[in-house]
């Protein structure tokens, strides 16, 4: 049972370039979500999906795209790279009993 | 949408001490949970504890949802134990996602 796996781990664009950051998780959890972390401002929601086939925005969510297109992977994507883009992105699942459980992280930067 | 703050920003203790970090929060919350991130960027979820009192090993915490606050315990303290503790909470109903505050960075030395 891996839990939560995102790929890759790190990255590094240059500005204007596009990428695709996965999600898979194998705990069945309908929600899942995207989370962005920078230094000394915690974590911030970027967009979120309550099941396959849909997505919601969160609180940060200009400059990136999502898609569920199957239950277990949420997909994010960047169509033109920004350096204010680079961050530590997080992925989450949550299941019935509302716990958030989270991938290692993917490490992005953006020249 | 909800304001979550976190007290104190940063924690030094002794091996063997016990802490006791705060959180505050503006709105009556229906999701609150406490995550631990170790130093190698790793985000643990350590209590789902929207109200009441809860316990695993040396930790435990309380929130009291009428004042607004969570408080998490760590007693007998361990340099395993540091890392950033963060807080999150959301105030709706549905799946929207937790707003987490800016965390306690815990040092623990030997």
């Amino acid at each position: 049972n891996a839990g939560v796996t995102q790929t890759p781990k790190f990255r590094v664009l240059k500005t204007g370039q596009s990428m695709t950051l996965l999600c898979a998780q194998d705990m069945n959890h309908e929600y899942m979500y995207w989370y962005r972390q920078d230094p000394g401002m915690g974590l911030r929601l970027i967009h979120y999906s309550v099941g396959e086939g849909t997505t919601a925005k969160g609180e940060v969510p200009d400059g990136y795209n999502v898609s569920r297109l199957k239950k277990q992977n949420f997909l994010l994507g960047l169509e033109s790279a920004a350096p204010s883009q680079t961050s530590v992105y997080f992925c989450a699942s949550r299941g019935a009993d509302r716990k958030l459980f989270f991938g290692s992280g993917t490490q992005l930067s953006v020249l | 949408g909800i304001q979550v703050e976190q007290s104190p920003p940063d924690l030094i203790l002794q091996e063997g001490a016990n802490s006791t970090l705060r959180c505050n929060f503006s709105d009556s919350v229906n999701n609150l949970q406490w995550f631990h991130q170790n130093p190698w960027g790793q985000l643990i979820n350590l209590f789902y504890i929207p109200s009441g009192t809860k316990q695993n090993g040396r930790l435990s915490a309380t929130t009291v949802a009428t004042e607004r606050y969570s408080l998490l315990y760590i007693s007998s303290s361990q340099t395993t134990d540091s890392g950033v503790y963060f807080c999150a909470a959301n105030s709706g109903g549905g799946a929207d996602g937790l707003t987490f505050g800016k965390g306690t960075h815990l040092i623990i030395q030997p």
